[in-house]
């Protein structure tokens, strides 16, 4: 079946550090991939997406780019804030009609002031 | 803005008890998941839905079932709760399809004594 793999489960940086989480996939045929994002006591919220190889999604200084023969969709942002400090999530669903979303565990990142 | 909510917000059950876990939303949206979170799992799919009356298994069904009676509303059941299941509960909708992001409930607190 489908599965997401997310390398590293922590994450601490200092403030203007640059971020990389790094997500791979395995995943039959053409898979949507996203991140999502969790800040404490709520639910995750979307980030962005991308959907077909080489295409770069972004949002809020955050990017990745889809990358089908490395099966990766790496999240970077330049420099983090504090502000950023949250657990990150890549996830895709699978082609077809049946929409089927699958998750990695998510990676917690903590900026120190 | 999307809007989905849950409740309770926080529920204390008893082992063997039965627990329904409500989930409304107000967008519209034909796809409705239930997933749990735990430290060191992220966020794993427990059932979902393509629309009223339709319910589906997701990666971890085993010791729950799910009821979707209306487009808005979409119920997770405990029916024999466990300790294994203390979790925190998150319900998501979206649109179905591959490339729709999930918008995601508050979550509910579950703690089974």
């Amino acid at each position: 079946g489908d599965s997401v793999t997310q390398t590293e489960g922590q994450v601490a940086l200092s403030e203007e550090d640059f971020l990389t989480i790094h997500c791979n996939y395995s995943a039959s045929g053409y898979p949507a991939l996203f991140w999502y994002v969790q800040y404490p006591g709520e639910g995750p919220q979307f980030l962005f997406r991308a959907s077909r190889d080489k295409e770069k999604g972004s949002s809020r200084g955050f990017e990745a780019t889809y990358n089908k023969e490395a099966t990766s969709f790496h999240l970077q942002k330049a420099s983090v804030q504090e502000s950023d400090s949250a657990v990150y999530y890549c996830a895709l669903s699978d082609q077809g009609g049946n929409y089927k979303p699958t998750f990695g565990k998510g990676t917690s990142l903590v900026v120190h002031p | 803005e999307a809007a989905v909510t849950q409740s309770p917000r926080n529920k204390v059950a008893v082992t063997g008890g039965k627990v329904t876990l409500s989930c409304n939303q107000t967008n519209n949206h034909n796809n409705m998941y239930w997933y749990r979170q735990d430290t060191g799992h992220g966020l794993r799919l427990i059932h979902y839905s393509y629309g009223a009356g339709s319910t589906e298994k997701g990666d971890i069904p085993d010791g729950y079932k799910a009821s979707r009676p209306s487009q808005e509303n979409f119920s997770l059941i405990l029916e024999l709760a466990t300790p294994s299941q203390t979790s925190v509960y998150f319900c998501a909708s979206g649109d179905g399809d591959k490339y729709a992001e999930q918008f995601f409930g508050p979550g509910t607190r579950l703690t089974v004594l």
